[in-house]
């Protein structure tokens, strides 16, 4: 079955950049996503990507694809305190499925 | 422009019992999709429904199921509550020209003792 696999924790500087990955075992897998959850809310669709491109950048967001290796990357220029939060990393196969398949998410910390 | 909305927020129930959770889609949005997460888990695809239909379902037993109304709004109903069913109960919405977007609501959070 479809399987998202991430790293558990981020720890990094207020000011540098964070980068979080993402692996995804569905080559079928047609939208990947990156969501965010602050504590104790739902969910924040940050920005997605369709699975023929290879990156995309929304203000100080940049995700990467590499459809060959299923490796996703969502990289946070200029990381702020309120960047604190869990990233999830999904995946949908699109074609009139669109159920959202997810990673364990990363907790990123932000140290002042 | 009003958010996905659900009620209620949180819940206690007793091993046995049944729940119905409750959710508003997204102005304009016709698809509700909903999602189990579990503490420490990402979310968990239960099931869709699309013009009152259902439309794909992950692999949660029947005691779980779901209504989509006219106005597009959903529930959730829970039979014989286990303790493992205990998470919060995520909804979302999305319209039918942008069905790859969907947009959570806040979440019900259930807890069964």
């Amino acid at each position: 079955g479809e399987d998202v696999e991430q790293s558990l924790f981020l720890s990094v500087r207020e000011g540098d950049s964070s980068v979080i990955n993402c692996t995804y075992t569905d080559s079928s897998s047609t939208y990947l996503y990156w969501y965010k959850q602050e504590p104790g809310a739902g969910l924040q669709l940050l920005t997605y990507i369709f699975s023929n491109m290879d990156m995309k950048q929304d203000q100080r967001l940049t995700v990467l694809l590499n459809k060959k290796d299923k490796h996703l990357s969502l990289r946070i220029a200029d990381t702020q305190t309120g960047d604190s939060a869990i990233y999830f990393c999904a995946e949908s196969p699109g074609a009139g499925s669109y159920q959202l398949t997810f990673g364990k998410g990363t907790k990123l910390s932000v140290i002042p | 422009e009003t958010g996905v909305t659900q009620s209620p927020t949180h819940l206690i129930k007793t091993r046995g019992q049944q729940v119905t959770l409750r959710c508003s889609s997204q102005s304009g949005h016709n698809t509700v999709s909903w999602y189990q997460q579990a503490l420490g888990q990402g979310p968990q695809f239960i099931f869709q429904y699309y013009r009152e239909e259902e439309n794909g379902r992950g692999n949660f037993p029947p005691r779980f199921s779901g209504l989509q109304f006219p106005n597009y709004s959903s529930e959730l109903n829970v039979n014989a509550l286990e303790l493992d069913d205990s998470a919060l109960y995520l909804c979302a919405s999305s319209s039918a020209s942008h069905q790859e977007t969907q947009y959570f609501g806040p979440g019900t959070r259930l807890l069964v003792l």
